[in-house]
C-alpha cells in the first residue's frame, strides 16, 4: 500500500480485557514506532523497533503494553487487561530516515 | 520535563492572514525538526521539516524558521485559508533513531 495501515479503525474493549492492534508499515521501512495519543494531546512515544529489533521501548507506561515485530515488517502492539486510562488513539508510524510518515490511529475505548 | 514546548494552544486567524506557531526546545542533540498537521480522525501528515544548518526553509505557504541559539523554532502560514484548519504539531528527534518528540500541539481555526 502507499501509506502506513492500521487497524482496526476502532475498537471498543471491556475492562481486563486483551487487544490486539496492528501496523503495516510502508514497504521497505526499517524504522517503525508506537504513539499513544489522548485526547487533545501531542502523540507520546512508547515504542520503537528497526526492522524486527525494539530499540526503545521506554515509553510503555507498564508490563502490561507488549509490541513486536517478528519479521521485521507488520508490527502488533498489544495491552494486556486493560483499563479505563488505556483509552487512546494508537499511532503508528515507519520511516526510511528522518521523516517519519504516520497512519490514521487505532481508536481504543475501554468500558 | 516536556522537551518540546508549542505554543500558543489555540489560534484563530482570519482568512488571508498569517498563523505563527512557536515551539522550543532543550536538548542540543536535536538535530531534525518536523512539522506535523492533523486533522480530526486521521493521523499526523509530514508537513515541512528544517536541519539546524539552515535558518529558513520555505514550501508553498508554508515557511520554517529556525534560531539555533535560542533553540526555537516557529511554523508561518502565509494566506492562511479555511482549509488550514487543523492542529499543528512540532516536533523534534535525534539522528539515528530519529524519534520524533512532539510537541502538545496548536489548534488552528482559519474563519472565512
Amino acid at each position: 500500500g502507499a501509506g502506513v495501515s492500521q487497524s482496526p479503525r476502532y475498537k471498543v474493549a471491556k475492562r481486563g480485557q486483551d487487544v490486539a492492534l496492528r501496523c503495516d508499515p510502508i514497504s521497505g521501512h526499517v524504522s517503525l514506532f508506537w504513539y499513544q495519543q489522548a485526547l487533545g494531546q501531542g502523540p507520546e512515544f512508547l515504542t520503537y523497533f528497526q526492522n524486527e529489533a525494539q530499540l526503545d521501548k521506554s515509553g510503555l507506561p507498564s508490563d502490561r503494553f507488549f509490541a513486536e515485530r517478528p519479521e521485521g515488517s507488520v508490527s502488533t502492539l498489544k495491552i494486556q487487561r486493560t483499563q479505563q486510562e488505556d483509552s487512546a488513539v494508537y499511532l503508528c508510524a515507519s520511516s526510511l530516515e528522518a521523516k517519519a510518515f504516520f497512519g490514521q490511529g487505532t481508536r481504543l475505548t475501554v468500558v | 520535563q516536556q522537551q518540546v514546548k508549542q505554543s500558543p494552544q489555540s489560534l484563530i486567524v482570519q482568512k488571508g492572514g498569517i498563523s505563527i506557531i512557536n515551539c522550543a526546545y532543550e536538548n542540543t542533540a536535536f538535530d531534525y525538526f518536523p512539522w506535523y498537521q492533523q486533522f480530526p480522525g486521521k493521523g499526523p501528515a509530514l508537513l515541512i521539516a528544517i536541519r539546524p544548518d539552515v535558518s529558513e526553509k520555505k514550501e508553498g505557504r508554508f515557511t520554517i524558521s529556525f534560531n539555533k541559539s535560542a533553540k526555537q523554532f516557529s511554523l508561518h502560514i502565509m494566506d492562511s485559508q479555511p482549509g488550514d484548519s487543523a492542529t499543528y504539531f512540532c516536533a523534534a528527534s535525534t539522528g539515528g533513531s530519529y524519534i520524533p518528540t512532539f510537541g502538545r500541539g496548536t489548534s488552528l481555526i482559519v474563519h472565512p
